[in-house]
């Protein structure tokens, strides 16, 4: 067990609402992504962490923003939903502190409904 | 751009087989690659890393190869189990000074009694 809570589990809500996901870890690792995963389309990485306050862009980050100012907690906001954000949003943790190489550990996902 | 693709979306084979599961990639050089499993419902988990200077790596019934010069690795599991049914995704890793991890779209393996 990585120690991983993804939360809200399960979420439907209307365009245009804010919505945020949030990542929480016991591990103390430095790094910490968010994917979504869509049929047809696999996993895409939509933001990173390298730690407190340091975050990053991955290949779909347009319409999401995150913030870190924990070790332990990574939140996924969502401005403004669209339909289109309607996926199972995931976080993840690298497992080797320091390096550039080693697993991920994934959570349990957050599925997201907008309609 | 960087691209991924892994063999066929489905796979389906007799229980006692060797499944292969195959990972082509381009337009990168990728210095390790990594599989996980994922269940219905579940997030990835983590099987095997190979490096690039690495061909083969085992792990109980679980086999990779890495060729860099074909940009392909190759996912063997023998002796299969109807409990090997899952989907399997490839991660590339390397990309970037972050080392993150792009993923295939994966392969989902039926094994049948």
């Amino acid at each position: 067990d990585a120690g991983i809570t993804q939360s809200p589990r399960h979420k439907v809500t209307e365009t245009g609402t804010p919505v945020t996901l949030r990542c929480h870890q016991t591990e103390n690792h430095r790094y910490m992504y968010w994917y979504r995963q869509d049929p047809g389309h696999g996993l895409r990485l939509i933001h990173y962490s390298y730690g407190v306050k340091d975050t990053d862009k991955g290949e779909v980050s347009d319409g999401y923003s995150v913030s870190r100012s924990k070790t332990e907690d990574f939140l996924l906001t969502l401005e403004s939903a669209t339909s289109s954000q309607t996926s199972v949003y995931f976080c993840a943790i690298r497992g080797t502190s320091g390096s550039v190489i080693g697993e991920l550990f994934f959570g349990e996902g957050s599925r997201l409904t907008v309609l | 751009s960087q691209k991924i693709e892994q063999n066929s979306e489905a796979l389906n084979i007799q229980e006692g087989k060797t499944a292969t599961l195959t990972c082509n990639y381009t337009n990168y050089s990728p210095a390790y690659l990594q599989w996980y499993r994922q269940d219905p419902g579940r997030g990835p988990v983590f099987l095997l890393l190979i490096r690039e200077n690495e061909k083969e790596k085992r792990k109980e019934r679980l086999k990779v190869t890495f060729d860099t010069t074909l940009k392909q690795s190759l996912f063997h599991i023998t002796a299969s189990q109807p409990a090997d049914s899952a989907t399997y995704l490839c991660a590339p890793g390397g990309g970037g000074s972050q080392g993150n991890l792009i993923f295939g779209k994966g392969t989902k393996l039926s094994v049948k009694p």
